[in-house]
């Protein structure tokens, strides 16, 4: 059975910080591993995608890894600002359907 | 390109009735999958549908059901309401075969609220 599992809960850092985001899953045989932004009572923003065959995507600030063997990804923040202040979440696909982190919620102080 | 659509956006309904939202994946998406969120429980997996066949379902009574159309339209019902359904429902569409291999694009949400 996958399990995701993400690490911290919450974090709160001051506008500038580069700040990392950990998701960990118990079953290395995924397809991809996709992280997604959500902002209060909104649905679902995705970031970005990594295909099981990359290492690594970027978009603008963000970098997120993947480590299939260890069963993780981190997210990358570079200089983090106050409107990344949002909920992540890290998801792979398993039995149609995608299992999701619990999230991190982030918020960046001006 | 259109992104996944959603409708409502916000529903009040009474304990007892029973609640209708669509959603409308990207065109050319076949699977639709629908998700429950609310703050004590996160994300939980209602039911997939690809092709107008549910290929997998989540750890909902059977008073949540669901149906896809010839057109990749999907809607999800919910009878008898109970003040606990209140919840965000997000649909999501992809390309692939369930797998999710181009990824999941979600739409906005509809907002239940059971009085």
């Amino acid at each position: 059975k996958q399990e995701v599992t993400q690490i911290p809960a919450a974090l709160s850092v001051p506008e500038g910080e580069n700040l990392v985001l950990n998701c960990s899953f118990t079953d290395s045989a995924i397809y991809n591993l996709q992280w997604f932004r959500q902002d209060p009572g909104k649905g679902l923003t995705s970031l970005l995608l990594i295909q099981s065959s990359q290492r690594e995507q970027t978009s603008g600030r963000l970098n997120a890894s993947l480590d299939k063997s260890s069963g993780r990804s981190t997210l990358y923040i570079a200089a983090s600002q106050p409107g990344d202040s949002a909920t992540y979440l890290c998801a792979v696909p398993y039995n149609n359907d995608m299992r999701f982190g619990a999230g991190t919620r982030l918020t960046v102080k001006p | 390109k259109a992104g996944v659509t959603q409708t409502p956006r916000y529903l009040i309904k009474t304990r007892g009735q029973q609640v209708t939202l669509s959603c409308s994946p990207i065109s050319g998406h076949r699977s639709v999958s629908w998700y429950q969120q609310t703050p004590g429980q996160g994300l939980q997996f209602l039911f997939e549908y690809f092709s107008e066949t549910q290929r997998n379902k989540g750890n909902f009574p059977g008073r949540f059901s669901g149906r896809q159309f010839s057109n990749s339209r999907s809607e999800m019902n919910v009878s008898t309401l109970e003040l606990g359904d209140s919840a965000l429902y997000l649909c999501a569409s992809s390309s692939a075969y369930g797998t999710g291999g181009d990824g999941y694009t979600f739409g906005s949400g509809t907002r239940l609220t059971v009085v």
